[in-house]
């Protein structure tokens, strides 16, 4: 059973659609981390949070330590947001910095 | 800019021979990870350090082992390649408790 899971598997958008990715976890964590990965590309992290929301550009991510839940906008997306979108979490009792992955969002932005 | 550097981008090997994938960091962290993304199973971990000589197994360390013998520098070693490590092999790096998580670029070997 995957302790982190993300909807949707997979998001095709049109350029300038506001996207959302969804993130859920059962466990207690200290920290929800956002990744990107293009395709054939190395990982990139685009955010560490671990309360309220954050914003970075057209990327906005908020997290409900209640509800064990995370969302990543984009607002006005454009064709090179077009990557996997991994959502993970270091969660207490785990060993420092140890991260629980999900499987991946990829978004398809079409011009 | 802060980095984590994988030693190759691309590496072909053969069936049987030992490999070293090779990880530096220029940010002082503590915890240093080497995990392989694979398609349908996502990330997983092999093998990570809290400290220099230090280390613990991850997933699937199975095949694999690490060396750490400087706080910068985090090897992972296959001792005898197999076609089913086939695979992206991502380095990452953080401080304590996870701060400054930061991926390398990866490595994409190919076992023949």
């Amino acid at each position: 059973k995957n302790e982190v899971e993300q909807s949707p598997q997979n998001l095709t958008a049109q350029e300038g659609e506001f996207i959302t990715i969804n993130c859920s976890y059962s466990v207690g964590i200290s920290a929800l981390h956002w990744l990107q990965q293009h395709p054939g590309g190395g990982i990139v992290s685009l955010f560490m949070l671990s309360s309220g929301k954050k914003k970075h550009g057209r990327l906005i991510a908020t997290i409900n330590i209640q509800e064990k839940h995370s969302s990543l906008h984009i607002t006005a997306s454009h064709p090179r947001d077009s990557a996997v979108y991994i959502c993970a979490v270091s969660y207490y009792g785990g060993s420092q910095g140890n991260l629980i992955f999900g499987k991946g969002t990829k978004l398809s932005v079409k011009p | 800019d802060v980095k984590v550097t994988q030693s190759s981008r691309y590496l072909v090997k053969r069936t049987g021979e030992k490999v070293f994938l090779e990880c530096v960091q220029d940010m002082d962290h503590e915890n240093m990870f080497w995990y392989r993304q694979d398609p349908g199973l996502g990330l997983r971990l092999i093998y990570f350090s809290y400290d220099v000589k230090m280390k613990e197994k991850g997933d699937i360390p199975e095949g694999y082992s690490v060396s750490r013998e400087k706080k910068e520098r985090f090897s992972l070693i296959l001792e005898s390649a197999s076609t089913n490590q086939t695979s992206m092999y991502l380095c990452a790096s953080s401080g304590r408790l996870g701060i400054g998580y930061t991926f390398g670029s990866g490595t994409r070997l190919t076992v023949v």
